[in-house]
């Protein structure tokens, strides 16, 4: 069973389109958060949701919002998309915020042409 | 804002052990420190988390001194498939908001 899933694995779309990406996680947790991984591998939190509220919230363009229908999902949508937003986007949860182990997602590597 | 500090990279024989250093000067009281392993298109794993002194789990030890401005995960013995980065996280309360840091990384290489 897939602890933290995310869809799709790749996604390749022009600058200017809307996308989402799809987060899902079935442990139970309490915390759900986005990360991006650049290409020089630096990993840096994008946001984060504890019970459908924002806690976390970097500063990232207002281009990409986080939405939580429930406490298992946490998608990220992104509009009018830029080249510099191509990277690996990571989904992870926790059972508590920040002081606990989080489960990452396999990744999403979104590529805009 | 926190900021943490690794090696770039480091090299080891396998069968040694190796002890990776991360420094966060402005870690907050409440804050942890945790480390996690990440492998060629996967997601970081969790390995180790601590706040001060020592812990040891069956995959590694955490090392943290009084003042807790630095920490060092210590992995025994390493093997071929410990080859990965490693990336060190702490919690940073900054400019008003509570904001997570990891650490850009050690790529750990073993070699045979």
């Amino acid at each position: 069973d897939t602890a933290v899933s995310q869809t799709p694995k790749y996604l390749v779309t022009q600058m200017g389109n809307d996308k989402s990406i799809k987060c899902e996680q079935n442990l139970g947790h309490d915390t759900m958060y986005w990360y991006k991984q650049d290409s020089k591998k630096f990993l840096k939190i994008m946001f984060s949701y504890n019970n459908k509220e924002l806690i976390i919230n970097e500063t990232v363009p207002n281009r990409f919002s986080p939405k939580s229908p429930d406490k298992a999902h946490l998608n990220l949508h992104i509009n009018s998309l830029e080249l510099g937003d191509s990277a690996v986007y990571f989904c992870a949860s926790s059972q508590e915020t920040l002081y606990y182990e989080q489960y990452f997602g396999p990744g999403t590597r979104l590529t805009v042409t | 804002l926190a900021k943490t500090t690794q090696p770039i990279s480091m090299d080891s024989y396998e069968g040694q052990e190796v002890n990776i250093t991360c420094s966060h000067n402005n870690i907050a009281t409440n804050d942890y420190i945790t480390w996690y392993q990440q492998f060629p298109s996967q997601g970081p794993r969790f390995i180790i988390q601590g706040y001060k002194t020592k812990v040891t789990n069956e995959v590694a030890s955490l090392f943290i001194p009084a003042d807790r401005k630095s920490s060092t995960l210590s992995l025994p013995r390493v093997s071929l498939s410990d080859t990965a980065v490693y990336y060190c996280l702490v919690g940073d309360w900054g400019a008003g908001s509570y904001q997570l840091t990891f650490g850009k990384g050690t790529k750990l290489s073993v070699i045979p």
